[in-house]
C-alpha cells in the first residue's frame, strides 16, 4: 500500500528557517510533491522532486532522497504570510501515469513575530 | 488566464437532498481530478476524467456519487441522497502536466 506520514504541527518563528519533513511508502515511486494550503483556500504548487537532490526556488528548497523514502520542504527567512498547511503528496506508478497524487494529512505551521 | 474555477464555493443542503459541484478547468487543461478534504485529513483522490470519458474512479464511493466531464460546459460531481458524512471540501483539479492546479473547493455542509 501506500503511506506518507508528516508532522501534525510546527510552529517558528519570523525571520527563522524551518524544515518540514516527510516520509513515504510506495510500491512505484514517480515524484513527490509539496503544496501550500491556506485555511479555506486552494493548495498552490511549490515543488516537485522526481530525483534524488535539492531543488531551490527562492526561499523554498525541497529535498529528496528515494532510497530512504524521505523528503523535507526548507523555508528559509520565514514570513507571517507563510503561516499555511504543507501539503506533501506522492505519485504513484500504478497510478498508470497520470496525477492521482497520494496526500499526506499535512503539516500545519504557525509562524510568530 | 483564469483558473481552476469551482462553484459554488459553499453549498448547504438537508439529508436526501443533491448536491451538484462545478469545475471549469484551467483553459487548455483537458485533465481533471475531483479530491474530497475531511477536517484535519489530506486530499483524498475521488476520480479522474478527461473529456467525456472518466479514466479512475476508484476514490469515489460505489452508490451515490457521479461525475461527468462533458465535451461542452463544466465537469459536473454529483451526490445523490446526501448524508452528513459527505460534509466535507471538495476540490477540483486539472492539469496538462506534471503539476495539479486546484481550484478553491467547494465546501459542502448536510444539514
Amino acid at each position: 500500500g501506500q503511506n506518507i506520514d508528516q508532522p501534525t504541527e510546527m510552529t517558528a518563528t519570523e525571520g527563522a528557517i524551518v524544515q518540514i519533513n516527510c516520509t513515504y511508502q510506495t510500491s512505484g515511486f514517480n515524484g513527490l510533491f509539496w503544496y501550500q494550503q491556506h485555511a479555506g483556500e486552494a493548495p498552490t504548487f511549490l515543488s516537485y522532486n522526481v530525483l534524488d537532490g535539492l531543488e531551490e526556488k527562492g526561499r523554498f528548497s525541497s529535498f529528496l532522497s528515494r532510497s530512504k523514502g524521505y523528503s523535507y520542504l526548507l523555508l528559509k527567512e520565514l514570513q507571517m504570510k507563510d503561516s499555511a498547511s504543507y501539503l506533501c503528496a506522492v505519485r504513484d506508478r500504478s497510478s498508470g501515469g497520470y496525477n492521482k497524487l497520494i496526500f499526506g494529512a499535512g503539516t500545519r505551521l504557525a509562524v510568530h513575530p | 488566464n483564469a483558473g481552476v474555477m469551482q462553484n459554488p464555493r459553499h453549498l448547504v443542503r438537508r439529508r436526501g437532498q443533491e448536491a451538484r459541484l462545478r469545475c471549469s478547468p484551467m483553459k487548455g487543461h483537458s485533465h481533471v481530478y475531483w479530491y474530497r478534504q475531511l477536517p484535519e485529513e489530506g486530499l483524498k483522490f475521488m476520480v479522474y476524467l478527461q473529456k467525456e470519458n472518466i479514466i479512475d474512479e476508484s476514490g469515489m464511493p460505489k452508490e451515490r456519487f457521479s461525475a461527468e466531464f462533458p465535451k461542452e460546459g463544466p465537469s459536473i460531481l454529483r451526490i445523490q441522497q446526501v448524508v452528513r458524512g459527505d460534509s466535507a471540501a471538495y476540490f477540483c483539479a486539472s492539469s496538462n502536466s506534471e503539476k495539479l492546479f486546484f481550484g478553491s473547493g467547494t465546501q459542502l455542509s448536510v444539514l
